[in-house]
Parts: C-alpha cells; sequence; structure tokens
C-alpha cells in the first residue's frame, strides 16, 4: 500500500529558484494538506484542499502556492524561495468529515521532504 | 492562543518505566476530535489513536493508554513497561468540528521529545 508519496524526499536550493513539491494519494481522500515542521513548532498548516480544483490558505500561507487539477494529487509551489522556507514539508490526506465513519478526520501522512534554502 | 498546549518538551526516561505525555487543548465547539501522533527519529508521522469528544472512555492498546478529561481539557498518553523503540516525538492534535463538518484540519501541539535509555 503507498498510502501518501512525496517527492522529492531532498531538495537544496538557492535563494530565488523556484520549485514545486508533489503529493500523491491512492486512498481516495478528499481532502489533502500540506504542512510545514520547524524546530520547537510543531506542524502547521500551510493549505490544503477539500477537493479537486479547490484550495484554502491555513495558518502560514505566504510565499506558497498550490494546485490539485486531480483528486490525488496536490502540489506546493515555492515561485521564490527564501532562506525561511528552510523547513520539513508534509503531506497528508484524509477523508472528508462527511463520508468518511470511522475514519472520519484522520489524516494520513507522507514521508516528507527536507527542503534546504541556501 | 495555541488550540493544543503541550508542555513537556522533553522527557528522557529509563527502559521499563512508565511515562505520561501530557496534552491540553482548548475549542469552544461541543464537538471535536483529538489525535496523538508518534515521529520516529525516521521522521514519518504515526497516527496512534483519534478519540472524539462524546467518547470519554479511556482507551488501552497494549502497552499505550490514554486519558481523556473533559473537565480538564486534557488528553494524556501513557507509555506502560517503556522500551528502547519507543524513543520519538510525539504529538498530540486538534479536529474541530463545525456544522458537521470539520474540513479536516488539525492542530498540533508542539510535541513531546521522549527519549528511552537502555
Amino acid at each position: 500500500n503507498a498510502g501518501v508519496t512525496q517527492t522529492p524526499k531532498f531538495r537544496v536550493l538557492k535563494t530565488g529558484q523556484s520549485m514545486t513539491l508533489l503529493c500523491a494519494q491512492d486512498m481516495n481522500h478528499e481532502y489533502m494538506y500540506w504542512y510545514r515542521q520547524d524546530p520547537g513548532m510543531g506542524l502547521r498548516l500551510i493549505h490544503y484542499s477539500v477537493g479537486e480544483g479547490t484550495t484554502a490558505k491555513g495558518e502560514v500561507p505566504d510565499g506558497y502556492n498550490v494546485s490539485r487539477l486531480k483528486k490525488q494529487n496536490f502540489l506546493l509551489g515555492l515561485e521564490s524561495a527564501a532562506p525561511s522556507q528552510t523547513s520539513v514539508y508534509f503531506c497528508a490526506s484524509s477523508y472528508s468529515g462527511l463520508a468518511g465513519g470511522v475514519a472520519k478526520n484522520i489524516q494520513y501522512f507522507g514521508a516528507g521532504t527536507r527542503l534546504s534554502v541556501l | 492562543a495555541q488550540k493544543v498546549t503541550q508542555a513537556q518538551t522533553e522527557i528522557s526516561v529509563v527502559e521499563k518505566e512508565d511515562v505520561t505525555l501530557d496534552c491540553v487543548y482548548e475549542t469552544r465547539d461541543t464537538t471535536y476530535y483529538l489525535f496523538w501522533y508518534k515521529q520516529p527519529p525516521s521522521g514519518e508521522l504515526v497516527f496512534l489513536i483519534r478519540r472524539n469528544s462524546f467518547d470519554e472512555q479511556n482507551e488501552i492498546s497494549g502497552r499505550y493508554s490514554w486519558n481523556f478529561q473533559k473537565s480538564t481539557s486534557s488528553f494524556n498518553f501513557t507509555i506502560t513497561a517503556s522500551q528502547v523503540v519507543d524513543s520519538a516525538v510525539y504529538f498530540c492534535a486538534l479536529s474541530e468540528e463545525h456544522r458537521g463538518s470539520t474540513l479536516g484540519r488539525l492542530y498540533f501541539g508542539r510535541g513531546t521529545q521522549l527519549t528511552v535509555w537502555p
């Protein structure tokens, strides 16, 4: 079972460069999320999506854009990377609040992408 | 204000000791969900348990047990007879429900680093 797959696993960028992180899930989940994890801060929500073609801002959306063109994929883009975006990025997915049954609200996470911006 | 507080930043115990990780949450919703996730040194996030606000029964799963007390807004996690493999960062999280749908957003505490020494 693949679950939630994130690519790449590691990346080093120079300030000002752009990149896209890909998240793919094979559980037919409606909801998908991008978090960043920084030391001592826990996980903070960047953007999320409640369905194909819809996205919304989380707690820390500045400097990021997202797209959900297909139900199974959720892309996180950095248009002009900054050192403050050095972090570990996690993607997660879950069933919707209405349709999830016993699995309702349980978020399943990818393995993370470690990004360094120099 | 933080919705989820994990006051213990780091805990160290010796193998076979019992250890309790504290979690205090804050919400105005009557329907909500509480979670614990484990993040071992390998970095992935592993779902441990979900509890909804209407179910205050304590739960036991092997060496793990959870104590949910609405009166004190706490959802504490106890590991009995700890083992070296329990060494990880443990996150408590909260999801609130509005009008039957949570939108799935999780609010994470900052995590507790548990180290179990042999």
